[in-house]
């Protein structure tokens, strides 16, 4: 059961840089979500999927992309990174709004 | 809005009991509990819907009430294992799809 697969693990990427956070799930959820976390604050939604094809604007999207063109995958760009964008990112994936979420073990990053 | 968490940390040793509280300003009709040890993932311990209280493993419970707009979360005869940061999240709808708000989170540190 692999659940909610993030990668990579760990990046460190120079401010201006691009990059997609990869993640995936095998459980056939229509719910997609992505999470930032950083120290003390909690998680904060950056964007989220209803289903293939659908996705909206959480609490923080500025400066994040998000495309949903499979139930499986629901990847997370980052255009012109800046030192903000330090943190640690979860993705998260439920069978229903009214279910539990399961997350992915995260992404850390880090913008120099 | 975020929901408000209380407290901030404790510290318990092991086999006492601990409550967390978890309130927010919206009315609530669920309350989702999580915890997360360092370095990992958020792992779902349980949901609670309007009108119900739910037992969750080991000897951890919560309850919810609507009314005052508040859920507790309940951890009886600490363990060792219960150490870790407590989240509660509460739904918040927008444009139709609802998605999880999260606190800030209880530090919790059972010591033998």
């Amino acid at each position: 059961n692999a659940g909610v697969t993030q990668t990579p693990k760990f990046r460190i990427l120079k401010i201006g840089q691009s990059m997609t956070l990869q993640c995936a799930q095998d459980m056939n959820h229509n719910y997609m979500y992505w999470y930032r976390q950083d120290p003390g604050m909690g998680l904060k939604l950056i964007y989220y999927s209803v289903g293939a094809g659908i996705t909206d604007k959480g609490e923080v999207p500025n400066g994040y992309n998000v495309s949903r063109s499979t139930t499986e995958d629901f990847p997370l760009r980052l255009e012109l990174a800046a030192p903000s964008q330090t943190s640690v990112y979860f993705c998260a994936s439920s069978r229903a709004h009214e279910s539990g979420y399961t997350f992915g073990s995260g992404t850390r990053l880090t913008v120099v | 809005q975020q929901p408000v968490q209380s407290p901030q940390a404790v510290i318990l040793r092991e086999g006492e009991d601990a409550v967390i509280n978890c309130s927010s300003s919206k009315a609530l009709y669920s309350v989702h509990w999580y915890r997360q040890k360092h370095g990992e993932a958020p792992i779902f311990l349980m949901i609670l819907l309007k009108g119900g209280e739910q037992k969750g493993h080991d000897k951890i419970s919560a309850s919810f009430n609507e009314k005052k707009q508040q859920s507790s979360l309940y951890l009886t005869a600490s363990q060792l294992s219960y150490s870790g940061t407590y989240f509660c999240g509460t739904p918040e709808t927008q444009g139709g799809s609802e998605k999880l708000v999260f606190g800030k989170g209880t530090k919790l540190t059972v010591n033998p």
